[in-house]
């Protein structure tokens, strides 16, 4: 059965790090979103994407954060200089017919 | 926007037992409903979704959920429940190709 993947796993970095979180989408799948969760919190939606551009974005989404989809099949989502609070898990997820469908997560901690 | 309360911070139920985890959302037009599982350390499982029809849903491992329009609920229910169930559950709700809004989640801690 086709998931969503991600890369790396865990991600550890120093303060005002450029990172980049990589997700495979489900291949078929037209909408793509991040998301993150702070450890032991909710999981908060962060931006979602349709047809190359970003269709909406949450008030966490700022200058640092943006997405891309470099060719057919990633999408990225760059935090440009990371800030300790930054810490969480990231979440990708693709999305067929409203239902999404989510990757496995990239542990990301800024030191 | 749309919004999700899971009321429950946390459930221990003995195995075997039923199980019913509690969502209440708030949404102006029909949503679109789900229950995501997430095992410590794992990603997001979706374990069932409400779009329109028949008001009780069955998903994966043995869970059902019902959407109740009048009470603005769509609890989670499993007659019985099994060691591997324990997990952290969350409710979420989504207007259509829309940001998903997530419940806090409910902890499942299952007894011997």
């Amino acid at each position: 059965e086709p998931e969503v993947t991600q890369t790396p796993s865990h991600q550890v970095t120093q303060m005002g790090q450029e990172v980049i979180l990589r997700c495979v989408p489900i291949s078929n799948h037209l909408y793509f979103y991040w998301y993150r969760q702070i450890l032991g919190q909710k999981v908060e939606f962060l931006v979602s994407f349709y047809n190359n551009e970003i269709s909406e974005k949450s008030e966490i989404f700022d200058d640092q954060f943006s997405v891309e989809r470099p060719d057919g099949s990633n999408f990225t989502l760059k935090i440009r200089s990371t800030k300790l609070e930054d810490s969480a898990m990231y979440f990708c997820a693709s999305e067929e017919l409203v239902a999404q469908y989510f990757g496995p997560g990239t542990r990301l901690t800024v030191l | 926007a749309q919004s999700v309360t899971q009321p429950d911070i946390h459930i221990t139920v003995s195995e075997g037992a039923s199980l019913e985890l509690r969502c209440n959302y708030s949404y102006g037009a029909t949503p679109y409903l789900f229950w995501y599982v997430q095992s410590p350390g794992q990603g997001l499982q979706l374990l069932l979704k409400y779009f329109s029809g028949d008001t009780l849903v069955q998903g994966i491992k043995g869970f059902e959920a019902e959407f109740k329009r009048s009470q603005s609920s769509f609890n989670l229910r499993k007659p019985s429940v099994h060691w591997s169930d324990a997990a952290e559950y969350f409710c979420a709700v989504a207007a259509a190709n829309n940001d998903m809004r997530f419940g806090a989640g409910t902890r499942l801690t299952v007894k011997p």
